[in-house]
């Protein structure tokens, strides 16, 4: 399975944008880059996805870089309730919903 | 619309007893994933059911686990015979089509297993 690589912590300041970086420098063709995030005593809630054009959604924005090596989900302005553990998931192809989830990167937010 | 549906959301057994974790997908999907995840540690696949059918059961410990998504009513992740070390919150996620494809999981609150 392509591994993911992310920061394991960072904070931000209410109404500040976010910029979340993931690495997956072994990413194949038809992997998809999921996020999903996950509130304290919640259960994981899904953010975002793309394959290679950069997505917007109400939630996030997620930028892919051309290569593919990495991308960065953007949190336009960071809202207390964003504060949550963010997941960058490689899945497609064959794997359908058997997503592989790493540590992730814990997102403390500050008012 | 109701989201995913898992019962009960918590959960305590004596060891050796059996424990039965319900999951009623979002209305319309018909692919149920199950997750466990243990105490200060990632979430792990377990499971992945289509209505009757197993699709792929290769997170699932290969004894006292199974799983089963019947024509009607919820899916059950069933654990028989429970030990300390099962005590976890377990996940249960649904996707209208193959989610890790294209589409999304929608996952569910949580069960958490205490076992004592």
């Amino acid at each position: 399975d392509a591994k993911t690589t992310q920061p394991n912590s960072m904070e931000s300041n209410e109404e500040e944008p976010v910029h979340l970086p993931c690495n997956h420098s072994t990413i194949s063709g038809t992997d998809y880059i999921h996020w999903y995030r996950q509130l304290p005593s919640q259960g994981p809630e899904y953010v975002i996805h793309g394959l290679t054009s950069n997505v917007n959604n109400r939630m996030a924005s997620l930028a892919i870089a051309e290569d593919r090596k990495s991308s960065t989900l953007i949190l336009h302005r960071a809202t207390l309730r964003d504060a949550a553990v963010y997941y960058c998931i490689l899945g497609g192809g064959t794997s359908y919903g058997k997503l592989t989830f790493g540590q992730g990167t814990i997102l403390t937010v500050h008012p | 619309n109701a989201g995913v549906m898992q019962n009960p959301r918590h959960l305590v057994r004596r060891r050796g007893q059996e424990a039965r974790l319900r999951c009623s997908p979002m209305k319309g999907h018909s692919h149920v994933y199950w997750y466990r995840q243990l105490p200060e540690e990632g979430l792990k696949f377990m499971v992945y059911l289509q209505k009757e059918n197993i699709i792929d059961e290769s997170g699932m410990p290969k004894e006292r686990f199974s799983a089963e998504f019947p024509k009607e009513g919820p899916s059950i992740l069933r654990i028989q015979q429970v030990v300390r070390g099962d005590s976890a919150a377990y996940f249960c996620a649904s996707s209208l089509g193959g989610g890790g494809r294209t589409g999304e999981l929608f996952f569910g609150e949580g069960s958490r297993l205490t076992v004592l």
